[in-house]
């Protein structure tokens, strides 16, 4: 059974550095990632996806990258803002998306003006 | 181009109640899938849908079900609620069905008392 673990829990850093956020998971047959913020109490804003051929995706200051073999992904914010202030999850889909998409529990994330 | 629209919002319901959710897709969008969001669990998978027919189910009691129309909205139903069952249940919108980008409405927030 997939498992997503993500790391660190949570996160508070001062506005303007730049920042590492971290994703693991246990089986290497994934097709895609995708990253998503979620603001408190909201739904989820998909961020960026990954397709299992890919070893990154860039959209504006954001920058994920995948590692198959080694079950790994990092989602790299630039310059970070105090609107960046939310919770990113990652999450997985099998070939086939049997399971829908498997999450992890997120990395909440404080930026300080 | 309108996003995924969840309704109600926030419901209150009473222990053995049962309640209907609602999910309009994307427009164009054929594959809705449904999840639920607890602070204990995190995001689980309940199921998809797509054209009318349920393609993959998560581990969830039979008390949960759903289904799909013609116009790709979809309802999930949970029938004799439980204190448990309170949770955020979000629903996710993607063009085809198992391996596509899923983009995801507000959500209902459930609380049964």
């Amino acid at each position: 059974k997939q498992e997503v673990t993500q790391i660190p829990a949570a996160l508070s850093v001062p506005e303007g550095e730049n920042l590492v956020l971290n994703c693991s998971f246990t089986d290497s047959a994934i097709y895609n990632l995708q990253w998503f913020r979620q603001d408190p109490g909201k739904g989820l804003t998909s961020l960026l996806l990954i397709q299992s051929s890919q070893r990154e995706q860039t959209s504006g200051r954001l920058n994920a990258s995948l590692d198959k073999s080694s079950g790994r992904s990092t989602l790299y914010i630039a310059a970070s803002q105090p609107g960046d202030s939310a919770t990113y999850l990652c999450a997985v889909r099998a070939w086939g998306g049997a399971d829908g998409l498997t999450f992890g529990k997120g990395t909440h994330l404080i930026i300080q003006p | 181009k309108a996003g995924v629209t969840q309704t109600p919002r926030y419901l209150i319901k009473t222990r053995g109640q049962q309640v209907t959710l609602s999910c309009s897709p994307i427009s164009g969008h054929r594959s809705v899938s449904w999840y639920q969001q607890t602070p204990g669990q995190g995001l689980q998978f309940l199921f998809e849908y797509f054209s009318e027919t349920q393609r993959n189910k998560g581990n969830f009691p039979g008390r949960f079900s759903g289904r799909q129309f013609s116009n790709s909205r979809s309802e999930m139903n949970v029938s004799t609620l439980e204190l448990g069952d309170s949770a955020l249940y979000l629903c996710a919108s993607s063009p085809g069905t198992g391996t596509t980008e899923a983009f995801f409405g507000q959500g209902t927030r459930l609380t049964v008392v």
